[in-house]
């Protein structure tokens, strides 16, 4: 497809389960990152990567969150033994360059809802 | 720590009924202000990006503005379909973005 897909769209998880969200970018686009967000709020970065490399891991609220992304394409974000407060939609945006002077695009996103 | 703060939290207009969004922001130093729409359900889509005091750009009923301190987005005789959520973000890495928390703005026939 022509856009950012992500996978599931909506995810319920029980509290303590694993889970793993995928991000297939626009081809070609070299900058991809992974946001969170809460109902009411905008979204808050969470991993930068360029090509394959994490370049930045900043964001990631605590060690169980980790993604990966190791061909420079196809990218995932998995969260082990997850908590209610990792409820969110969960956002993927590729870019075309490594900077953020060009447009960055976003998928429809992947709602967890963990009960 | 950059801050990022959208006024108001929600707007109601009228059809035809012009306006403006505002962001203030706080940041060590600037690579990028932009901004989003969000309808419902979907990720952010691209509106535009600002570098530097003074600039401006425009995109149909929309223009968008900076200063050192904030950011306005001006809506011209807004249509229902303009109802979705606005979102301001600022860099000063070059790649994340701080967002705030978006301006709700509903349109009525």
């Amino acid at each position: 497809g022509a856009g950012v897909s992500q996978s599931p769209r909506y995810k319920v998880a029980k509290r303590g389960q694993d889970v793993a969200l995928r991000c297939d970018p626009i081809s070609g686009h070299v900058s991809l990152f992974w946001y969170q967000q809460a109902l009411g709020q905008g979204p808050e970065f969470l991993t930068y990567f360029q090509n394959e490399a994490q370049l930045d891991k900043s964001g990631l609220p605590s060690d169980r969150f980790f993604a990966e992304r190791p061909e420079g394409s196809v990218s995932t974000l998995k969260i082990q033994r997850t908590q209610q407060e990792d409820s969110a939609v969960y956002l993927c945006a590729s870019s075309l360059e490594a900077v953020m002077n060009t447009e960055a695009f976003f998928g429809q996103g992947t709602r967890l809802t963990v009960v | 720590e950059d801050q990022v703060t959208q006024s108001p939290e929600a707007l109601r207009l009228q059809e035809g009924e012009s306006s403006s969004l505002n962001c203030s922001y706080t940041v060590s130093g600037l690579r990028g202000l932009f901004w989003y729409r969000q309808d419902p359900g979907k990720g952010p889509e691209f509106l535009f990006t600002l570098y530097s005091a003074g600039e401006e750009k425009e995109k149909e009923r929309l223009k968008a503005t900076l200063t050192k301190k904030e950011s306005f987005l001006h809506i011209t005789a807004p249509k229902p379909e303009d109802s979705a959520t606005y979102l301001c973000a600022v860099s000063d890495s070059g790649y994340a973005l701080n967002f705030g928390k978006g301006t709700s703005l509903l349109v009525t026939p």
